[in-house]
């Protein structure tokens, strides 16, 4: 089955402590990308990939990570820069820049700081 | 100003009943606009999409587009419990997806 993958489902983190979250697709997308969402509110772009090796910030990456070595893996780091990172994670793709492309969502990773 | 603005609600509509779920955005570039589903916990679904203006339809979904009044909406017709969720608005904007902060629907049986 074709999908996108997001471990682990839950995670707790330690202040201090540097994280990694994983996300890898089989759907041979080009474009990935990561969203944090806190209760009640909606997506925030985090980074996006376009092709391998290569990646933007979006609008809130301070205190995160990513890389992009592989075209099916996109990793998240949240670091212990990030001041407030308990929140919802979620990873999607999508298969090209066209005007009717869609993203597709994995089933995301609930981070707590404990 | 919010680049995506929905309504957060709940929107509470009784079983059967047409719920209608409005989305304005505020840069006139947009090019595409899609509605998600987020049940409580879950990831969000595409439900449709729509880069024309006017309708457009799938079973009881209708996606409704006005460019030139930078609003799109949403009409889930025979609205059913399983229905109850938080429906997210998102654009494409120059290349990049916006997503609002979604408007929560309970469908009452």
């Amino acid at each position: 089955d074709g999908g996108i993958t997001q471990s682990p489902k839950y995670l707790f983190r330690k202040e201090g402590q540097n994280v990694t979250l994983s996300c890898e697709q089989n759907l041979n997308h080009d474009a990935m990308y990561w969203y944090r969402q806190d209760p009640g509110q909606g997506l925030r772009l985090i980074y996006y990939s376009q092709i391998v090796n290569d990646f933007q910030k979006g609008d809130i990456a301070e205190g995160y990570s990513v890389s992009r070595e592989k075209k099916e893996s996109f990793p998240l780091t949240v670091t212990s820069a990030q001041k407030n990172p308990t929140a919802f994670y979620l990873c999607a793709s999508s298969k090209d820049r066209v005007i009717e492309d869609e993203q597709f969502f994995g089933p995301g990773t609930r981070l707590t700081v404990l | 100003q919010k680049e995506v603005e929905q309504n957060s609600g709940p929107l509470s509509v009784p079983e059967g009943a047409i719920a209608s779920l409005n989305c304005t955005y505020s840069d006139r570039g947009s090019q595409s606009f899609f509605w998600y589903r987020q049940y409580s916990g879950k990831s969000p679904e595409l439900i449709m999409f729509i880069y024309s203006n006017g309708d457009k339809e799938d079973g009881r979904f209708t996606a409704q587009l006005n460019k030139a009044s930078q609003y799109v909406s949403l009409l889930i017709r025979d609205s059913q419990p399983s229905d109850s969720a938080t429906y997210l608005c998102a654009v494409m904007t120059f290349n990049k997806f916006y997503f609002g902060s979604g408007t929560k629907l309970n469908v009452k049986p």
